[in-house]
């Protein structure tokens, strides 16, 4: 069964510095999608950043860029430049395609100004 | 706005009741879930639609019925409340069946509080 883990259960970093999250995955799959997810204060879930596992360039979107080791089954994503507004909960999640997105328990985020 | 619509947003049951959290989309999604978020536990799958007429349970099924009652709308009952079911859900679409290309769509939540 697919599984997602994120070890650290909460992060912290000086705005405009940068932070790196953590997760791990285990799947019997060779092709399937990761996803982080942000969840500010508002509860709504947010995209932020996906990724083919079929693609080895890893995935970036504007500060938010991840480290996709399939070997290693590890996606981390790193923030640069933190923004007060980067605060809140993330979360990792990995969809194999034919069964539906599963999570990890999560990393809150805060940003020390 | 299109999007995943949910009602209610907030609810208070007492233990016992029963209510049903309504979902609807207007992506023209195939597919449909419902996950349940609790503190430190992430988001847990309750039940998903592949498309209309087909449910399966998901990781935590048990206390829930869920009703696909067209492409549209997806419907989720606690027939007997119980605290445990003390919860933030949240409903989601996506497109291409389960296929994540153009990701989940979720909803804003329902935070239910069974007293």
């Amino acid at each position: 069964a697919q599984t997602v883990t994120q070890s650290q259960p909460e992060m912290s970093v000086q705005e405009a510095e940068t932070v790196t999250l953590s997760c791990t995955y285990d799947t019997s799959e060779s092709d399937y999608y990761l996803f982080w997810y942000k969840q500010p204060p508002s509860r709504q879930m947010i995209l932020v950043i996906r990724q083919e596992a079929y693609k080895q360039q890893n995935a970036t979107e504007n500060r938010f860029s991840v480290n996709f080791q399939k070997a290693a089954k590890s996606f981390s994503l790193k923030i640069s430049d933190s923004q007060l507004g980067d605060a809140a909960m993330y979360f990792c999640a990995m969809d194999e395609g034919n069964t539906p997105l599963v999570f990890g328990k999560g990393t809150r985020l805060s940003v020390i100004a | 706005n299109a999007g995943v619509t949910q009602t209610p947003k907030f609810q208070v049951l007492k233990t016992g009741q029963s209510m049903t959290l309504q979902c609807a989309q207007d992506m023209n999604h195939n597919s449909m879930y419902w996950y349940r978020q609790d503190p430190g536990m992430g988001l847990r799958l309750i039940y998903y639609s592949a498309s209309e007429g087909t449910t399966d349970k998901g990781e935590v099924p048990n206390g829930y019925n869920v009703s696909r009652l067209n492409k549209r709308e997806f419907s989720l009952r606690l027939e007997s409340a119980a605290p445990s079911q003390t919860s933030v859900y949240f409903c989601a679409s996506s497109e291409v069946g389960q296929g994540p290309f153009g990701g989940y769509t979720f909803g804003s939540g329902t935070r239910l509080t069974v007293v």
